[in-house]
């Protein structure tokens, strides 16, 4: 069964600290996994994308790694603003689909405290 | 931010009521979406459609339906609106060849 799971439920930092979210998949076969960033009361926002051969890749503050062999993902939030406060949301795509059909995790919710 | 609309985005309606949530697009995208999410969940896929004319269910099971008469327009209707329903409605779309979806803001709708 394809599932995304993810690490912790839930974080509250201060600001200006950083921190590391975890994402385990077992969505086969692997075609790319994305990290998105969801407001309250929002939809979800694409934070970065990453396909089987990319081990990390970077966006501002935030810098995703992969490694497709342990089937692990990882989002590092670098001194963290009171705007990171959000839930970040692990997502993984099978190529088995012409849909393009996307596996979710629940998400971590992150607080960010001044 | 992607140009994709939905309305309205927040709805409390009695039970029994039927009612029609709204999500545009206009970035010519084939594929849409509907996703529907309860708090501290995953979203979980409802509907989808290829493109005009076509409408799909989606991996979880839902009594509402969906129409695609426009490639741009991606409506859902709940015929008979039960406290079940409450949820968080997530529209969604991406390009021909292209798995990026871009979400609508969503709309929280709630049953009494």
């Amino acid at each position: 069964k394809n599932q995304v799971e993810q690490s912790p439920q839930s974080l509250i930092i201060l600001e200006g600290k950083n921190c590391t979210l975890q994402c385990n998949y077992t969505v086969s076969p692997f075609s790319n996994l994305r990290w998105y960033k969801q407001d309250t009361g929002r939809g979800p926002v694409s934070l970065t994308i990453m396909t089987f051969s990319e081990n990390t890749k970077s966006n501002g503050r935030y810098t995703a790694t992969l490694d497709a062999d342990t089937k692990q993902s990882s989002l590092h939030i670098t001194a963290s603003q009171l705007s990171d406060s959000a839930s970040y949301i692990c997502v993984v795509s099978d190529r088995g689909s012409t849909l393009g059909r996307l596996y979710f995790g629940r998400g971590t919710q992150l607080t960010v405290w001044p | 931010e992607a140009d994709i609309y939905q309305t309205p985005r927040y709805l409390v309606i009695g039970t029994g009521k039927k009612i029609t949530l709204e999500c545009s697009q206009t970035m010519g995208h084939d594929k849409m979406y509907w996703y529907q999410q309860d708090p501290g969940m995953e979203l979980h896929l409802i509907h989808y459609s290829y493109g005009v004319n076509s409408t799909e269910k989606g991996d979880l099971s839902s009594e509402s339906t969906v129409s695609r008469i426009r490639t741009e327009h991606f409506p859902l209707t709940l015929e008979s609106a039960r406290p079940s329903h409450t949820s968080q409605y997530l529209c969604a779309s991406s390009d021909r060849g292209s798995h990026e979806q871009y979400f609508g803001p969503g709309t929280r709708l709630t049953v009494t």
